[in-house]
């Protein structure tokens, strides 16, 4: 079984489209976190996400927002999608708050044309 | 911002240690070192971490210098599969976000 799953895989849309990317975690984790790899492959954290506390990287755009429906989901809202978004996301999860182990997904490739 | 220094890439032969240097000169009393790799079109993975001790696991052993200054990562039988990004990282734990910074990477190559 897939402990970080993402869906989905591959997204490719229109300049601003709205679109959401879902993660799911199967590992009874509480913390749980979107991070953005560029062009550059420089892996950047966005979000992270811990019973119902957010924590924001202050250089992500207002239009990502992520939604927590339960504890072992997390998704990706993006509004009005620009083509400096086109990067690969992942999302992760970890037991608690700065726990040493993140446990990644397989990571949402993203095509903004 | 980065709080440590990789080399950016490096070869290994198949069987061969992996021995991937990183340097975190600045590193604070409560930081500890982590190692992450990245297949390429996959995920992070956790390898190992360690505070001063040096650390062994199923994946790798870590060795840390007595003044914390650097560590090493040793893959002690390098396969092809463990071609990779490897990424050295210091953070402190049980704090909150921003603190899991991936920077460059060495890129090692094993080689049949």
């Amino acid at each position: 079984d897939t402990a970080v799953s993402q869906t989905p895989k591959y997204l490719v849309t229109q300049m601003g489209n709205d679109k959401s990317i879902k993660c799911e975690q199967n590992l009874g984790h509480d913390t749980m976190y979107w991070y953005k790899q560029d062009s550059k492959k420089f892996l950047k954290i966005m979000f992270s996400y811990n019973n119902k506390e957010l924590i924001i990287n202050e250089t992500v755009p207002n239009r990502f927002s992520p939604k927590s429906p339960d504890k072992a989901h997390l998704n990706l809202h993006i509004n009005s999608l620009e083509l400096g978004d086109s990067a690969v996301y992942f999302c992760a999860s970890s037991q608690g708050w700065g726990v040493e182990t993140q446990y990644f997904g397989p990571g949402t490739r993203l095509l903004v044309l | 911002d980065a709080k440590t220094t990789q080399p950016t890439s490096m070869d290994c032969a198949e069987g061969r240690a992996a021995n991937l240097p990183c340097n975190h000169s600045t590193i604070s009393g409560n930081e500890y070192v982590y190692w992450y790799r990245q297949i390429h079109s996959q995920g992070p993975q956790y390898i190992i971490h360690g505070l001063k001790n040096n650390e062994t696991n199923e994946m790798a052993s870590l060795i840390i210098t007595e003044d914390r200054k650097s560590s090493t990562l040793i893959l002690p039988h390098a396969t092809l599969r463990d071609t990779a990004v490897y990424y050295c990282i210091v953070r402190v734990p049980e704090t909150g976000a921003n603190n899991l910074f991936f920077g460059t990477g060495t890129r090692l190559t094993v080689i049949p």
